[in-house]
């Protein structure tokens, strides 16, 4: 069964708003990672951030993790058309390199 | 990073018929592993692809109707066996340097649609 679970499962915005992207998780994790899909095509590594990091930005992505929540935002800024697409949270268990995926959001930008 | 292809892109199949998926590395890699993404869904892990012995498979998913081969370092199939229309889904391999707390890649995926 999937670990991971995302909320919101669709999210629609105007390009220039930020969206956040929220994961919760069950388990003890090495890391948390976000990925991007675009249309069923192939998943693009956007970030990780290891189990002793709150915070981590990357460009127009912030991702924070709170390890006692076992919960992880993903925050992207002043939005583009172009960022439409499903982003994953995936969790590398403490047991071993294999990651379990959330369910997916499916990010709407409008222009 | 790690460039992967995968072969064929896409395809059509009529069931009780098998394919096989190519999955190709540019570098030596580790781990290599096999994930299923069914229509609209999210990503399952089939298999850990093991080079020079036996994929260690995930629950659910079996050898006879996953077989998964690994050559070498660089090179893995995986056959999606007597068909199914449940099997027509989103075929990825990702790759990653075994080692804790690393990124895992991912090719383009096979998109498979079985009739």
């Amino acid at each position: 069964s999937q670990q991971g679970e995302e909320d919101p499962q669709a999210l629609s915005i105007q390009e220039g708003e930020n969206a956040t992207m929220n994961c919760s998780y069950k388990t003890s994790i090495n890391n948390l990672q976000w990925y991007r899909q675009n249309s069923g095509r192939g998943l693009v590594h956007l970030i990780l951030i290891r189990s002793n990091e709150r915070e981590k930005h990357s460009g127009r992505l912030r991702v924070t993790l709170d390890t006692s929540k076992k919960s992880s935002s993903l925050l992207i800024t002043a939005s583009r058309a172009a960022d439409t697409a499903s982003y994953f949270c995936a969790t590398e268990e403490t047991s071993g390199s294999r990651l379990t995926f959330g369910e997916g959001t499916q990010l709407t930008v409008n222009p | 990073s790690a460039v992967i292809s995968q072969k064929p892109s896409r395809d059509i199949c009529q069931r009780g018929t098998s394919l096989t998926i190519q999955c190709q590395v540019d570098s030596q890699v580790t781990m290599m592993f096999w994930y299923r993404q069914q229509p609209g869904q999210s990503l399952t892990l089939i298999a850990t692809a093991n080079q020079g012995s036996e994929a260690t498979y995930e629950s659910g998913f079996v050898i006879d109707k996953f077989p998964i081969s690994r050559p070498n370092l660089t090179f893995s199939t995986l056959t999606v066996s007597n068909m199914s229309p449940e099997d027509s889904s989103i075929y990825l391999c990702s790759v990653g340097t075994g080692g804790l707390q690393e990124t895992q890649y991912f090719g383009p995926g096979t998109r498979l649609l079985v009739l």
